[in-house]
């Protein structure tokens, strides 16, 4: 069974520090993650994939994710924080059937302060 | 570019009620998933569908629920008796590959 755990509830930075929202992830297989974001009143936006090409995945807006099968993490990353980051991630991985279902992680809120 | 679209983006409707929503995936896409978000909580798998029939379900999506590609652009998920517990976000998501393509969501309120 696949499944991922978001380590933090809610992160809080400051505009132009760095930003690091933890994901862990188990898997019966080589996984496909995924990051996607949520702004306040908006869908879900795909931020950044992983499908066992690169292990470091460069996304849009600046943020890029690290692959490490040691540590079954895949942690989100981005070197400095932007206001317009304030949103919800989530962290997810597919279940690789032909489907690709998609398992969510409970999700973490990141708060940029000014 | 080409997105996901959902209809209504609000829905307010009383217990009992039964309730289709709307969505229109990308057009070359080949399978189309349901997915809620209760408040507060995570997004949860409810189904998917590919070649005209589901192809996997979650245990939440119950006889209550069901969804059909009524012709060649729309793709809806309806519930025919709706209970205060459905109120949700409902979120539709196309694919070709292993990257889905979410909708803005439809959020339904059960009165």
């Amino acid at each position: 069974a696949q499944s991922v755990t978001q380590l933090d509830s809610h992160v809080s930075v400051s505009e132009g520090t760095p930003v690091l929202l933890r994901c862990n992830y188990s898997s019966s297989y080589s996984p496909s993650l995924f990051w996607y974001v949520q702004h306040p009143n908006k869908g879900l936006q795909l931020l950044l994939k992983y499908t066992s090409a690169a292990t470091l995945v460069k996304g849009i807006n600046g943020f890029e994710a690290e692959f490490k099968k040691s540590e079954t993490s895949f942690h989100l990353t981005k070197p400095s924080a932007h206001m317009s980051d304030a949103a919800e991630y989530f962290c997810v991985v597919s279940d690789q059937t032909g489907a690709n279902n998609l398992f969510f992680g409970t999700g973490t809120r990141l708060t940029v302060i000014p | 570019e080409p997105e996901v679209t959902q209809t209504p983006s609000h829905q307010v409707t009383q217990m009992g009620q039964e309730v289709i929503l709307r969505c229109v995936p990308i057009s070359n896409h080949l399978y189309f998933y349901w997915y809620r978000q209760i408040l507060g909580q995570k997004v949860e798998f409810l189904v998917s569908f590919y070649n005209n029939e589901i192809s996997e379900k979650s245990e939440i999506f119950d006889d209550q629920f069901s969804v059909e590609r009524p012709d060649g652009s729309n793709f809806t998920l309806k519930i025919r008796s709706t209970k205060l517990e459905d109120s949700a976000m409902y979120f539709c998501a196309s694919s070709t590959t292993n990257t889905q393509y979410f909708g803005p969501g439809t959020r339904l309120t059960v009165l």
